[in-house]
C-alpha cells in the first residue's frame, strides 16, 4: 500500500538555526498538509497546499515557517530560525482530493528537537 | 469554533475486554468523523471514518456510530487483543478555505494479556 514519507525520523538542532524536514506525499495524491504536536498535546493543523499554493494556515504558522514542493514528489516544511518551543513531532499528510470526506494518510512523523 | 473531546486515558483493559472510548464534538457546518491509531514508533493510520449523521464505521472489529443528536462518535469493539494497545485519536474534518483535521487529545489504550 503506498504510503507517506518523512525524513529525517528525528532531528536535532541549535536554537536560531534554521531546519527543513521533507516529505514524500502518496504519488497520487494532490493536497498536502503539515500538523505537529508538542508533546503530551494535541495534534495540531498548521499548513494545506494545493496547487503550489498555500490553501490555508494556521496561527501557529507564522513567518518563521514556509512550504515548498520543489520538485513532483517531495514536500518540505523550513522553520527559519528555530525557538526552543518548536520542539515537537511534525507530521506530514497526503489526501487525494480536498473534501471534508476525503482522509488523510500520514507519514510517520519527525521529531523535532530544539536545543 | 471546532473541537473534539476524548476520554481521559490512559485506558487499561485485559484481553477479550469490551472497550469504549468516548468522543465528543463541536462543529460549525457538518464535519466528517474520523479515528485513527498510533501504534508505538508509527504515524497516524486512518482505522475508520462516518462522514453523515447514522453512519457506522467500522474496520478491524473496531466501530463507531455518527451521532449528529448527541454530537458524538464513540469507538468501540468487542474483544480487544494485545495488539490494539495503541493511542487513538478522534478527528472530526471541516472545511475552513481548505479541508483540515482537529483532532482530540488521544488516549492511549493498553491491553494485557
Amino acid at each position: 500500500e503506498p504510503e507517506v514519507t518523512q525524513t529525517p525520523s528525528h532531528q536535532v538542532t541549535q536554537m536560531g538555526q534554521e531546519v527543513i524536514l521533507r516529505c514524500v506525499p502518496i504519488s497520487n495524491h494532490l493536497y498536502f498538509y503539515w500538523y505537529r504536536q508538542i508533546l503530551g498535546q494535541k495534534v495540531e493543523f498548521l499548513v494545506s497546499f494545493y496547487n503550489n499554493e498555500i490553501s490555508e494556515k494556521s496561527e501557529i504558522f507564522d513567518d518563521q515557517f514556509s512550504v515548498e514542493r520543489p520538485d513532483g514528489s517531495n514536500f518540505t516544511l523550513k522553520i527559519r530560525s528555530t525557538k526552543l518551543e518548536d520542539s515537537a513531532m511534525y507530521f506530514c499528510a497526503s489526501s487525494e482530493e480536498g473534501d471534508r470526506n476525503q482522509p488523510q494518510h500520514f507519514g510517520d512523523g519527525t521529531r523535532l528537537s530544539i536545543l | 469554533g471546532n473541537s473534539v473531546t476524548q476520554m481521559e486515558g490512559p485506558v487499561t483493559l485485559s484481553e477479550e475486554a469490551f472497550l469504549t472510548i468516548n468522543c465528543t464534538y463541536t462543529a460549525t457546518g457538518y464535519p466528517s468523523l474520523f479515528w485513527y491509531v498510533q501504534y508505538p514508533g508509527e504515524g497516524l493510520q486512518l482505522l475508520l471514518k462516518a462522514t453523515k449523521a447514522d453512519d457506522k464505521g467500522s474496520n478491524k472489529g473496531f466501530e463507531a456510530t455518527y451521532r449528529k443528536e448527541t454530537t458524538s462518535f464513540h469507538l468501540e469493539k468487542g474483544s480487544v487483543q494485545v495488539s490494539d494497545s495503541a493511542v487513538y485519536f478522534c478527528a472530526l474534518s471541516i472545511i475552513q478555505g481548505a479541508q483540515k483535521l482537529v483532532f482530540g487529545q488521544g488516549t492511549r489504550l493498553t491491553i494485557n494479556p
